[in-house]
């Protein structure tokens, strides 16, 4: 069974970086098969897909227009996990976060949620 | 970006009863792309349904989806007390997005 285990602070100061990590375990970050996503709720932006990492031979990158100045998604082979990078973030990105897998076009496993609040 | 929009916003019913939920895109949708989740409070939303009408790992039949193009749709046919809940559609298109939800309340 797959699991997302994520990590990370819950306060990140305005215009700081908010990073988070999301550890897999029973599948591989490296899966030829799948991707590696973050997803974000909150009340005024609803569900929110922010980008995602996979592997095809190479390592690709996607990211939604919203936060492609400010995003960055990175797999962690040796630890088998991937983590968010959002930089310069305002009280707009104040939101549940979530990590999930996606195979066959689908988010089939997610991780528990961190809820992140951007506050001085 | 394709905008998804679900109908109704809330759906008062009783258990045993059946559940129509709506979801509506702004373009077409391959049908492969388009998938449904449930939401509990505290909760990450779970997957139903992927490929408008496939019943994920583990989801009881009295769900099902169907659809195609721009118009989909998510029925619970016989509510169970464990499926009031958030209710969102999905298209995994190259910028994914999400409906704004249904939310299926106890009469």
């Amino acid at each position: 069974q797959v699991q997302l285990q994520q990590s990370g602070p819950g306060l990140v100061k305005p215009s700081q970086t908010l990073s988070l990590t999301c550890a897999i375990s029973g599948d591989s970050v490296s899966n030829n098969n799948a991707a590696w996503n973050w997803i974000r709720q909150s009340p005024s932006r609803g569900l929110e897909w922010l980008g995602k990492t996979y592997y095809r031979s190479e390592w690709s990158y996607d990211y939604a227009v919203s936060v492609k100045s400010r995003i960055s998604i990175n797999p962690d082979t040796s630890k088998n996990q991937f983590s968010l990078q959002l930089n310069s973030v305002t009280a707009e990105d104040t939101a549940v976060y979530y990590c999930a897998r996606d195979m066959y076009w689908a988010f089939d496993f997610w991780g528990q949620g961190t809820v992140v609040t951007v506050s001085s | 970006e394709i905008v998804l929009t679900q109908s109704p916003g809330t759906l008062s019913l009783s258990p045993g009863e059946r559940a129509t939920l709506s979801c509506r895109a702004s373009q077409s949708v391959s049908s492969t792309y388009l998938a449904w989740y449930q939401q509990k409070p505290g909760q990450a939303p779970r997957l139903l349904i992927y490929g408008a009408s496939s019943r994920a790992t583990g989801i009881p039949d009295r769900f099902s989806g169907s659809g195609s193009g721009t118009d989909f749709t998510l029925i619970i046919s016989g509510l169970e007390p464990e499926d009031f809940a958030l209710y969102y559609c999905h298209q995994y298109g190259t910028s994914p997005t999400f409906g704004g939800g249904t939310k299926v309340e106890i009469k």
